[in-house]
């Protein structure tokens, strides 16, 4: 059973456009979310990442929003790039064991010229 | 340059055949981790090690198995193969202590077994 549910499959969007990924979970013990990004045939690559005390960070074009009443949180990509075009995963960390990893299905973002 | 590496990149094998899966890291990394990864399924964690000699399960350990006995190596071993090992292998390193330090991840193994 997956730990952190991920959607959309796969999502569509144009040159400029905002992207938005989103991620539940239900596990109260998760302390630590962080999104990686993989490019084709290489391994994936840490993002961004938050801590639940807080609401939202920004670094660059890449924000995350974080909902700890709902168990939610969302990567939105501002002014999307087709560089940006990738597979994304969101995860999650427990604060009994921050050695274990819980990740989402994945993402895959085609972003079109 | 740091990295982490794996060997080899392509496998293809037939069930039953023991088979090793190597990964190192020239980091000085603690924690060394094995994950595989399946459409619509994500990453998930196989072994995870947080020292020299100290490695405990991750989520789908079944039909692996690990060492630690260096701290730059973390092999991951399947001793019978089987088809539904058919996935693509990635191992990942990093620092032990904060679960937010980035974790490095090598170039993955796609393993085929027939």
């Amino acid at each position: 059973q997956q730990q952190v549910k991920q959607s959309p499959q796969s999502l569509i969007v144009q040159k400029g456009g905002i992207s938005i990924i989103n991620c539940a979970y239900e596990n109260t013990a998760f302390d630590y979310f962080p999104w990686y990004q993989q490019f084709p045939g290489k391994g994936p690559a840490l993002l961004i990442a938050i801590r639940p005390d807080v609401s939202e960070k920004k670094e660059g074009r890449f924000t995350i929003s974080f909902n700890k009443s709902a168990k939610q949180f969302s990567l939105h990509i501002m002014d999307s790039q087709p560089g940006d075009s990738a597979t994304y995963f969101c995860a999650a960390i427990p604060k009994y064991n921050f050695n274990k990893f819980y990740f989402g299905s994945g993402t895959k973002l085609n972003v079109k010229p | 340059e740091a990295q982490v590496t794996q060997n080899p990149r392509y496998l293809i094998t037939v069930t039953g055949k023991k088979l090793t899966v190597t990964c190192s890291q020239n980091m000085n990394h603690e924690y060394m981790s094995w994950y595989r990864q399946d459409p619509g399924l994500g990453l998930r964690q196989i072994y995870y090690s947080m020292n020299v000699e100290v490695t405990d399960k991750g989520d789908v350990p079944e039909g692996y198995k690990v060492s630690r006995k260096e701290k730059r190596n973390f092999p991951l071993i399947l001793e019978s193969p089987s088809p539904n090992q058919t996935s693509l292998y990635f191992c990942a390193s990093r620092r032990q202590g904060w679960s937010t330090d980035t974790q490095y991840f090598g170039p993955g193994t796609r393993l085929t077994v027939l």
